[in-house]
């Protein structure tokens, strides 16, 4: 059974600061990880994918990934009340059918 | 780009009735689909996955016979809810993926169709 561990949250923090989120997977061969944001009543959106070990970074977002330690973390910086959302940690074991494994999700507020 | 839709974006029905649900790619082919279900407060629970001209492939537990995908070309997948139910009350969100570049690595989701079965 592969699984995507996220802490749930919620996670608070004030305007302006790093929010951290982390995940944790359980199947070694996963090959393709993603972070995406959900607002309340709407669809994921992806905001970042990473690959290979070591960080990549857009904008105000940074993905990090070890594969030794199956662990994939999303860092945002100067957090905006925008940013308020559940984040969705999901791995892509890498099979054919490219099916991806989600995790439940951290809830993030960023208070003003 | 890697634009996906969905139809409807919301629906009520009866119970015992059938609802169609539309997912298109609108600027890349998708060879695959995915649908899946979130209930309130829970993650996305995968479905089942299609691929362009092939039947779908069902996860455990979902009932193929209740929910029928048809994936006839490379841009539409329908999700058909057969004699709907109030527990089949849900969220129900299609993801497309193509065939190279970003859109073959990523999946992108629809906005969504909410259905609500009375």
């Amino acid at each position: 059974q592969k699984e995507v561990e996220q802490n749930s949250g919620p996670l608070s923090v004030p305007e302006g600061a790093i929010a951290s989120l982390n995940c944790t997977y359980s199947d070694r061969v996963s090959q393709s990880f993603f972070w995406y944001r959900q607002y309340s009543g709407k669809s994921p959106e992806l905001i970042m994918s990473i690959y290979s070990n070591g960080d990549k970074e857009d904008g105000r977002f940074t993905a990090q990934l070890n594969k030794a330690s199956q662990y994939v973390s999303l860092l945002i910086r100067d957090s905006q009340p925008s940013d308020s959302a559940t984040y969705l940690c999901a791995v892509n074991g890498g099979g054919s059918n490219y099916k991806l494994t989600f995790g439940k999700g951290t809830l993030l507020t960023v208070n003003p | 780009g890697a634009v996906v839709s969905q139809h409807p974006s919301w629906v009520i029905c009866k119970s015992g009735t059938s609802v169609k649900i539309e997912c298109r790619s609108l600027d890349f082919q998708a060879t695959t689909m995915f649908w899946y279900r979130q209930f309130p407060k829970q993650s996305l629970m995968l479905m089942a996955t299609s691929n362009e001209g092939s039947k779908a492939t069902y996860e455990q537990g979902v009932e193929k016979d209740k929910f029928l995908i048809n994936h006839a070309s490379l841009t539409l997948s329908t999700l058909t809810v057969t004699s709907a139910h109030p527990e089949d009350s849900s969220f129900y969100i299609c993801s497309a993926r193509g065939t190279s570049g970003r859109v073959g690595n990523e999946q992108f989701f629809g906005p969504g169709t909410r259905l609500t079965v009375l």
